[in-house]
């Protein structure tokens, strides 16, 4: 079963707007990643969070956690076409050496 | 993508037959990953390896099987493909510590007939 629950499963913007794609998950966890898959392609790491930070930045990524809700936001400021992707997010708990991905947002940005 | 690679990266076989996808790192990193991919269930753990000849089950082991007899290799084996096991199968490579991150290989897409 999936840990993480992305939504909305699917997302379409202009060029130049902000998205954000939310994340549920159901378990404690050590820390919670994001990824990006282009169509046809695997998947590729965006940013990693860690349990005990609240908010983290990446050029124009922004990745806030909230444990005691057990979510996650991910936050694509000023967004271009080639943003154009599925995002999924992935928890890892503190036992496991294994990540648990959730089903994805497909994210579509109009030029 | 990150030395990995995968093949084949397309394959169409019959119910019934063995399948083996070979997964091949240039990176030495000691876990490997098999995923599949289908739509509406995101990516799904198969099975993972922690160093050679060390395996585990993930969350969809049944009907498959793995090997590692090498730190860059990783096969997976579909021991009697199944129509249910058409689907997108990726492998991952990661280094050790809770910190990591996943690198992924480009996918083999498997159809069973």
């Amino acid at each position: 079963s999936q840990q993480g629950e992305e939504d909305p499963q699917a997302l379409s913007i202009q060029e130049g707007e902000n998205a954000t794609m939310n994340c549920s998950y159901k378990t404690s966890i050590n820390n919670l990643q994001w990824y990006r898959q282009n169509s046809g392609r695997g998947l590729v790491h965006l940013i990693l969070i860690r349990s005990n930070e609240r908010e983290k930045h990446s050029g124009r990524l922004r990745v806030t956690l909230d444990t005691s809700k057990k979510s996650s936001s991910l936050l694509i400021t000023a967004s271009r076409a080639a943003d154009t992707a599925s995002y999924f997010c992935a928890t890892r708990d503190n036992a496991g050496n294994m990540l648990t991905f959730g089903g994805g947002t497909r994210l579509m940005v109009k030029p | 993508d990150a030395g990995i690679t995968q093949s084949p990266r397309h394959k169409v076989t019959e119910t019934g037959t063995p399948v083996t996808l070979r997964c091949h790192q240039t990176e030495n990193h000691r876990y490997m990953y098999w995923y599949r991919q289908d739509p509406g269930h995101g990516l799904r753990l198969i099975h993972y390896s922690y160093g050679v000849k060390d395996t585990d089950k993930g969350e969809v082991s049944d009907g498959y099987s793995v090997s590692r007899s090498k730190t860059e290799d990783f096969l997976l084996t579909l021991e009697s493909a199944t129509s249910s096991q058409t689907s997108v199968y990726f492998c991952a490579i990661s280094g050790r510590g809770q910190d990591y991150e996943q690198y992924f290989g480009p996918g083999t897409r498997l159809t069973v007939t």
